[in-house]
């Protein structure tokens, strides 16, 4: 069943400007993640947030997660063209990772 | 070193054929899964293994079977295969089942 529902499903910005992507999700969870892919490849792990934390930093990367509304946001700052991709949220729970749907990133020049 | 990898990258095949995917990580991680990705891109766990055992099945048709020899591996054998079946199928593995996945590069099934 589908867990997280990630919006906007695509997002165009320029170069410099920063992204904030959404998920939501259904049930409870042991953490959340957020993956990229780019066209053609497998998916990479970008950062982790434990249900216990509210926000979390890892570079340009800031991750928030909010509980009790079951939702989380991944801002990327200052982004770049080398960021255009497909951004997943996940779920962690019950020995599984629950992916969503996905949002489409174009970083213009 | 790659840390998961699949083989074949590209599969083209009639439908009817039987055909397998192989998958291989050197992490160390005991939970290994299969994913499917369709064209709209959304990523639906198939199976997930914990350390050879079969931990989950997604309500997957028979005739995907998947095979763990040892804890590295994760093959998916998939019998007569049917038009439906054509997607990107991703292997990962993780240490533990919900933390950090790491994917492989996929293997892109097209059933003709």
């Amino acid at each position: 069943s589908q867990q997280g529902e990630e919006d906007p499903q695509a997002l165009s910005i320029q170069e410099g400007e920063n992204a904030t992507m959404n998920c939501s999700y259904k049930t409870s969870i042991n953490n959340l993640q957020w993956y990229r892919q780019n066209s053609g490849r497998g998916l990479v792990h970008l950062i982790l947030i434990r249900s216990n934390e509210r926000e979390k930093h890892s570079g340009r990367l800031r991750v928030t997660l909010d509980t009790s509304k079951k939702s989380s946001s991944l801002l990327i700052t200052a982004s770049r063209a080398a960021d255009t991709a497909s951004y997943f949220c996940a779920t962690g729970a019950n020995s599984k990772l629950t992916f969503g749907k996905g949002i489409t990133l174009s970083v213009r020049p | 070193d790659t840390a998961v990898s699949q083989t074949p990258k590209y599969l083209v095949t009639q439908m009817g054929n039987d055909k397998s995917i192989k998958c291989e990580q050197n992490l160390g991680h005991d939970t290994m899964y299969w994913y499917k990705q369709d064209s709209k891109k959304f990523l639906k766990i198939m199976f997930s293994y914990n350390n050879k055992e079969l931990i989950i099945n997604e309500t997957v048709p028979n005739r995907f079977s998947p095979k763990s020899p040892d804890k590295a591996h994760l093959n998916l054998h998939i019998n007569s295969l049917e038009l439906g079946d054509s997607a990107v199928y991703f292997c990962a593995s993780s240490h533990d089942g919900v933390t950090e996945a790491f994917f492989g590069q996929g293997t892109r099934l097209t059933v003709v």
